[in-house]
C-alpha cells in the first residue's frame, strides 16, 4: 500500500530564510504527488502538484517542489520564508488520481 | 476553478444526538466524493468514499452504521454522525476529484464538537 512520510513534524525557520519541507513516498510506481497547506480551522489549499510532466514543479506563493524518482522524494522549498507561510503542510500521493494518501503533516513556524 | 463547499462550517451538539454535514460541488458534478476526519494536530484520514446512486465504501475501522453517507445527487453528499459521542469531535473534510485530472478539490471542513 502507498505510504507518505514527512520528516520533521515541526520545522522552524527565520523570516527570509530558506524553507525545506521533506516528503517521501513508498510506491514503486511514481504516483501523482501534491503539497497542500492548511491554516487553522480551514480546509486544504493546493500549493502544487506533480503529474508526471516536469520534475520541477512551481506552485503558488513562491513554493516549488522537485520530484526525484531515484530518491522517491518530493521535497517542498521556498527561497525566502514569510510570516504568512506559518501553517501546516501536507504531502499527499495518489495512484490514478483518486485514492489520496496523506503524510502526517509538518507544522512550519516562521520566526521574526 | 472547481469549488467544494461544506455546511455547516462548525457545529456543537449534545451526546446522543445526530448531526448531518453537507458537501456540495458547486460548479462541477462529482459521482464520487471522499470524507476525511482530522483530529487535532494530526493528518487527514480517509473515512469513506461516497458514490452517487450506490452505497458508500468505508475504510477499515469506520463504523458504517454510525457514519451514514448519502450521495443523492451528482453535486451533494451528506455525512450523518449518528448518536454522537465526545470522541467523535473532530474536523471533517470532504473532497471531490476533478474532471480528467489527478487533483482533488477539498471543502473548507466542518468542525464538530460533541458535548
Amino acid at each position: 500500500a502507498q505510504s507518505v512520510t514527512q520528516l520533521g513534524s515541526h520545522v522552524s525557520v527565520s523570516e527570509g530564510a530558506l524553507v525545506l519541507l521533506r516528503c517521501n513516498y513508498s510506491s514503486s510506481v511514481p504516483p501523482y504527488l501534491f503539497w497542500y497547506v492548511q491554516y487553522p480551522n480551514q480546509g486544504l489549499q493546493l500549493l502544487l502538484k506533480y503529474t508526471s510532466a516536469a520534475t520541477l514543479v512551481k506552485g503558488i506563493n513562491g513554493f516549488e517542489a522537485e520530484f526525484k524518482k531515484s530518491e522517491t522524494s518530493f521535497h517542498l522549498t521556498k527561497p525566502s520564508a514569510h510570516m504568512s507561510d506559518a501553517a501546516e503542510y501536507f504531502c499527499a500521493a495518489a495512484s490514478g488520481g483518486q485514492n489520496f494518501v496523506f503524510g502526517p503533516g509538518t507544522r512550519l513556524s516562521v520566526l521574526p | 476553478g472547481a469549488v467544494v463547499s461544506q455546511h455547516p462550517s462548525w457545529v456543537i451538539c449534545k451526546s446522543g444526538t445526530s448531526v448531518k454535514i453537507e458537501c456540495r460541488s458547486l460548479d462541477f458534478q462529482a459521482t464520487t466524493m471522499f470524507w476525511y476526519r482530522q483530529f487535532p494536530k494530526q493528518s487527514l484520514m480517509l473515512m469513506a468514499t461516497s458514490n452517487e446512486g450506490s452505497k458508500a465504501t468505508y475504510e477499515q475501522g469506520v463504523e458504517k452504521d454510525k457514519f451514514l453517507i448519502n450521495h443523492a445527487s451528482l453535486t451533494l453528499s451528506t455525512l450523518t454522525v449518528t448518536s454522537a459521542h465526545p470522541e467523535d469531535s473532530s474536523f471533517y473534510i470532504c473532497s471531490a476529484p476533478g474532471q480528467g485530472s489527478a487533483e482533488q478539490y477539498f471543502g473548507p471542513g466542518t468542525r464538530l464538537t460533541v458535548t
